[in-house]
């Protein structure tokens, strides 16, 4: 089956423990990124990566790493988590990263708490 | 720069009512625009689509027009049911560049009550 896999689903955890959000696509796309969402806000981006090897700071990056050794992998990382990092984050991917009229397919999503 | 604008929730309606979910857009040039939708606990799913001007998405009995003149992208249904219960997302793509990045309303949830 097609998908998009997040872990873990729920995490709470406390400022300054580092942490990593991982995300795995079985769909040979190029494009995969990060969002949170907010009350509110609506989805903001936090990074994306258009190939193995490259990736760019989306709207909202700081506080946040990435990495995309492979092509299926697109973890995040928070080296040293805050309480505004609260929230609900999504991976996403796509086939082409240059196609507009591509759809993304997310990930069921990743609730963190930080104390 | 692009933006997305939908209207504030909560829509609370009875089972066979009519939806409408207003969507207005920013944008220069000519995005693609797309509805999103969140089913409790999950991710978001692409419910339709349009490319171009005039163009009508539809899937699931949702319908949304592609208005250029009013840049707007209004989610309708003729008779919406329990299982709509969810949170719709507007959400467009510009076609000035190459970063496949969509940019989101805030969205609004949709409660349909028996």
């Amino acid at each position: 089956e097609a998908q998009v896999t997040q872990n873990p689903r729920y995490l709470i955890t406390v400022t300054g423990k580092k942490l990593t959000v991982t995300c795995s696509q079985n769909m040979n796309h190029e494009y995969m990124s990060w969002y949170r969402q907010d009350p509110g806000l609506g989805l903001r981006q936090i990074y994306y990566s258009m190939n193995v090897e490259v990736t760019d700071k989306g709207d909202v990056p700081e506080g946040y790493k990435v990495s995309r050794k492979e092509k299926r992998n697109f973890p995040l990382i928070l080296e040293s988590p805050s309480p505004n990092q609260t929230s609900l984050y999504f991976c996403a991917s796509s086939k082409d990263r240059t196609a507009t009229n591509e759809k993304l397919f997310f990930g069921s999503g990743t609730q963190l708490s930080v104390l | 720069g692009d933006s997305v604008t939908q209207m504030e929730g909560p829509v609370t309606l009875s089972e066979e009512a009519f939806l409408t979910i207003n969507c207005t857009y920013t944008a220069t040039g000519y995005p693609s625009l797309f509805w999103y939708v969140q089913y409790p606990g999950e991710g978001l799913q692409l419910l339709l689509k349009a490319t171009k001007a005039d163009d009508k998405g539809s899937n699931k009995g949702f319908e949304a027009t592609y208005r250029k003149e009013t840049t707007s992208f209004h989610l309708e249904k003729g008779s919406v049911q329990v299982s709509d219960s969810a949170v719709y997302f507007c959400a467009l793509r510009g076609d000035g560049g190459a970063t496949n990045k969509l940019i989101f309303g805030t969205g609004t949830l949709l409660a349909v009550q028996p």
